[in-house]
């Protein structure tokens, strides 16, 4: 079955302006999370939703939301770019919230700020 | 709050040896699980091997295996038999498994590792 599909892949976007990022989870996956991936600070957890609501937040601002849709789909926004936006975006789908269950990761989307 | 670290950087292996790639973690939890993911130029996340710390046996998948101390709170990753594909960035990664975190991993800052031929 297909994997999960974030999009766009890559993204060049001004600073100010403000982004919304895709992920489409496996089929019949009901939880989607979204991590940052920056070389200075590693993997950092943004949130998670399942059946569309936010069960999680990471240590966030507030220019950073999301959604997830009723096929599960979702999108994070990020408002008022700032230059230390500029990541990886990695979102992972799995069955359900618990912790036992497999997560699987996209390919990300690689997002710079200029 | 729950710390990941991973303490080498990188490392590199030559084709058919074997690499041990550390992990330690701090947490005040009992249950937990344990993971080490594999991330190639490709850029997706994969699953290396998964661990319970409920379970005092290590887990293995093929040449890939893992030593857990759960007292030293110490999780590494042992690949046996190193291939070329085998390059990549590896992460330790910890789930504590409560009803408010579900599937929010805290990660390590990886260790490259380099297969050479």
């Amino acid at each position: 079955k297909a994997g999960v599909t974030q999009t766009p892949r890559y993204l060049i976007k001004t600073r100010g302006q403000q982004v919304t990022l895709s992920c489409s989870p496996i089929s019949g996956h009901r939880s989607v999370s979204w991590y940052q991936q920056t070389p200075g600070q590693g993997l950092q957890f943004l949130f998670e939703y399942f059946s569309e609501t936010q069960r999680n937040k990471g240590n966030f601002p507030g220019r950073f939301s999301g959604r997830q849709f009723s096929n599960s789909r979702s999108e994070m926004n990020v408002s008022t770019l700032e230059l230390g936006d500029s990541a990886l975006y990695l979102c992972a789908s799995s069955h359900t919230f618990r912790a036992n269950t497999e997560a699987f990761f996209g390919q990300g989307t690689r997002l710079t700020v200029v | 709050a729950q710390t990941v670290t991973q303490s080498q950087p990188e490392m590199s292996v030559q084709e058919a040896e074997t690499v041990t790639l550390s992990c330690t973690y701090d947490t005040s939890e009992n249950n937990y699980y344990l993971f080490w993911y594999k991330q190639p130029p490709s850029r997706q996340m994969i699953l290396v091997i998964r661990q319970e710390a409920y379970k005092q046996q290590n887990a293995t998948e093929n040449r890939f295996s893992v030593n857990f101390q759960k007292a030293a709170k110490s999780f590494s990753l042992k690949i046996s038999d190193s291939q070329l594909g085998d390059t990549a960035m590896y992460f330790c990664a910890f789930i504590k498994p409560t009803s408010n975190t579900g599937n929010q991993f805290y990660f390590g800052t990886g260790t490259s590792l380099t297969v050479i031929p």
